[in-house]
């Protein structure tokens, strides 16, 4: 079965300054992806950036980019420069091949940015 | 082009009513999935379609049923409604299967069940 661990219910962190928002997971599939989803207040799902489990750099997307620790099982998401309208939601999910292509979602971390 | 789209937005029920929970994507993509989300909880999956013509269940199918009806839309219907099916209910499509592509999202339904 796979498992996604998001072990910081809430965060805080200045404005301007970087942050980690930690995930393991946990799963016995050796080809899977790992994403990471943003939700606002607003409540849509907004997709942030992906890691392919044989992708042999970091993912980055513009500020975002992904600390992918393979033998670890951890894929933190690291926002650098954080911005006022980057509190919310922060989800970590995983999907596989073997799970039917779903995506297993980690609890969820609520960011909030200090100005 | 739409995305993903969702109606209602919005639904007040009471136990024991039925409704259905409709979903359309524009973007050709072959793979439909019914999330819910609880309160301070990521979302689990309820059924999904791999492509037209097929759905599976997932995490928490129980009080639901699916219909695949075309390639561009996938309902979710709850025959009798309970207070625990209270939650937003989350669309998404993904254009193949395989750990590469990302799901898009619909806005949303947030469902209260009294």
């Amino acid at each position: 079965a796979q498992k996604i661990t998001q072990t910081q219910p809430g965060m805080f962190v200045q404005e301007k300054e970087a942050v980690t928002l930690d995930c393991t997971y946990d799963t016995s599939d050796q080809s899977y992806g790992l994403f990471w989803y943003k939700q606002p207040s607003s409540g849509e799902m907004i997709f942030l950036i992906y890691q392919g489990s044989y992708d042999e750099q970091n993912a980055t997307e513009g500020r975002y980019s992904l600390n992918f620790q393979k033998a670890r099982k951890s894929a933190n998401l690291v926002i650098s420069a954080s911005q006022l309208g980057d509190s919310a939601m922060y989800f970590c999910a995983m999907r596989t091949n073997n799970a039917g292509n779903m995506l297993t979602f980690g609890g969820g971390t609520r960011l909030m940015v200090k100005p | 082009n739409a995305g993903v789209t969702q109606t209602p937005k919005f639904q007040v029920l009471k136990t024991g009513q039925s409704m259905t929970l409709q979903c359309a994507q524009d973007m050709n993509h072959n793979s439909m999935y019914w999330y819910r989300q609880d309160p301070g909880m990521g979302l689990r999956l309820i059924y999904y379609s791999a492509s037209e013509g097929t759905t599976d269940k997932g995490e928490v199918p129980n009080g639901y049923n699916v219909s695949r009806l075309n390639k561009r839309e996938f309902s979710l219907r709850l025959e009798s409604a309970a207070p625990s099916q209270t939650s937003v209910y989350f669309c998404a499509s993904t254009l193949r299967q395989g750990p590469g592509r990302e799901q898009f999202f619909g806005p949303g339904t947030r469902l209260t069940v009294l």
